[in-house]
């Protein structure tokens, strides 16, 4: 597509439950990341995918968070047993990678779910 | 580690005026790369302007454009000619410039910035 898609936008969900969140990354992108922003914070790194790379999941809080990319594209994150502290915008971002950046840039962002636990 | 620290949660700029916001940062890496993002409520990030440390010239995109001191690891955004839709939130963050597991960025905690007439 010609941005990074994320659904859904918005989810409110009761404390305990699990919830699933996709992004759908640019084609072609085979650097796909998640990122956490809880209010009045700046954006927390949770886990990173590189192509068949096995994944980087240094930034993930707890053993609730899990995340997949199924056939290189889209990525689902989860969160099991949904505590109020995991109440944020979770931000998914995609980029060319495989070799030493030639744009700093790089990244797209989608706009994020808001996730909200009761 | 690396850290990013963004000193003022909150700024305020009357239309047409020019503001600076502040960003220091923490590495023990010379080749390095820094940004600035913007957040409008839409929540999307969209990349403002970004810097090599490599290089000595500070980048300028229009109305935007940075002081970056690598020996004072400062790192600071000034908004010329502020317009109302220059309202957002703005993070400063770092990478280096490597792919795998070090290509993630480090965001500071963010600058809200508002904008008045």
């Amino acid at each position: 597509g010609a941005g990074v898609s994320q659904s859904p936008s918005n989810k409110v969900t009761e404390k305990g439950k699990d919830v699933e969140l996709r992004c759908d990354p640019i084609s072609g992108h085979t650097a796909l990341y998640w990122y956490r922003q809880s209010l009045g914070q700046g954006l927390e790194f949770l886990i990173y995918f590189q192509g068949n790379s096995a994944p980087d999941k240094s930034g993930l809080p707890s053993d609730r968070f899990s995340a997949e990319r199924t056939g290189g594209s889209v990525s689902t994150l989860t969160i099991q047993r949904t505590q109020q502290e995991d109440s944020a915008v979770y931000l998914c971002a995609s980029s060319l990678s495989g070799q030493r950046l030639l744009l700093p840039g790089g990244y797209t962002f989608g706009s994020g779910t808001r996730l909200t636990v009761v | 580690a690396q850290t990013v620290t963004q000193s003022q949660p909150e700024m305020s700029v009357q239309e047409a005026e020019t503001v600076t916001l502040s960003c220091t940062y923490d590495t023990s890496e010379s080749d390095y790369y820094l940004f600035w993002y913007k957040q409008p409520p839409s929540r999307q990030m969209i990349l403002v302007i970004r810097q090599e440390a490599y290089k000595q010239q500070n980048a300028t995109e229009n109305r935007f454009s940075v002081n970056f001191q690598k020996a004072a690891k400062s790192f600071s955004l000034k908004i010329s000619d502020s317009q109302l839709g220059d309202a957002a939130m703005y993070f400063c963050a770092y990478r280096i410039p490597l792919t795998g597991t070090a290509s993630k960025l480090t965001f500071g905690t963010g600058t809200r910035l508002q904008v008045t007439l």
